[in-house]
């Protein structure tokens, strides 16, 4: 079956802790996403990436880096430096080319950092 | 640049009596147009999509949405609701004429469902 995993599904983490997130496609689609969801604030973009071994800041990078190194891959690190990373984490994927193609999400990571 | 505005953040129906989910976009260009559904700590997935083909366009589970460019809207719609339609629901916009082609979500509309 084609489609984006991600794990874990809930992640528990101490304050002032690096976390790594995971992001698998087997869609092969070139271009990815990491989404973060708050309560009432809809989807915000983190980082996207296009094509293998480049990638772009959203509206929220601050605190958070990515790398792509594989197409099939693309993980995120929360860091330290993210004031305040407890929220619901959502990887996309889609066909890039043109802005007719829909993005396929990833199942989330609920992240608490306590 | 884009922008989308989804009008109501609830929306409660009862079983069995139609559903409407208002959307509103701004966009220079041509745009593509998404509906997403998300239930409870799940990721999203499509509704249907319009991208400049017929203006009323089907999706899954029956629902529809129509594209009015005179109004700059593409609201969704269901003649029956059902139980399992209470989710959260996502319009989206894209044209980025200028290659990025990033998606912009709006805030999204619960919908909630009595029985």
């Amino acid at each position: 079956d084609g489609g984006i995993t991600q794990s874990p599904k809930y992640l528990f983490r101490k304050e002032g802790q690096n976390v790594t997130l995971s992001c698998e496609q087997n869609l092969n689609h070139d271009a990815m996403y990491w989404y973060r969801q708050d309560p009432g604030q809809g989807l915000r973009l983190i980082y996207y990436s296009q094509i293998v071994n480049d990638f772009q800041k959203g509206d929220i990078a601050e605190g958070y880096s990515v790398s792509r190194e594989k197409k099939e891959s693309f993980p995120l690190t929360v860091t330290s430096a993210q004031k305040n990373p407890t929220a619901f984490y959502l990887c996309a994927s889609s066909t890039s080319g043109g802005p007719t193609y829909e993005q396929y999400f990833g199942p989330g990571t609920r992240l608490t950092v306590t | 640049a884009q922008s989308v505005t989804q009008l109501d953040s609830h929306v409660s129906v009862s079983e069995g009596t139609p559903v409407l989910l208002r959307c509103n976009y701004s966009s220079s260009y041509s745009p593509s147009l998404f509906w997403y559904v998300q239930h409870p700590n799940k990721g999203l997935q499509l509704l249907l999509k319009y991208t400049s083909a017929a203006t009323l366009v089907k999706g899954i589970n029956g629902f529809e949405a129509e594209f009015k460019k005179s109004e700059t809207s593409f609201h969704l719609t269901k003649p029956s609701a059902h139980m399992s339609d209470a989710a959260e629901y996502f319009c989206v916009v894209s044209d980025s004429p200028g290659g990025s082609y990033i998606p912009t979500f709006g805030r999204g509309t619960s919908l909630i469902v009595h029985p």
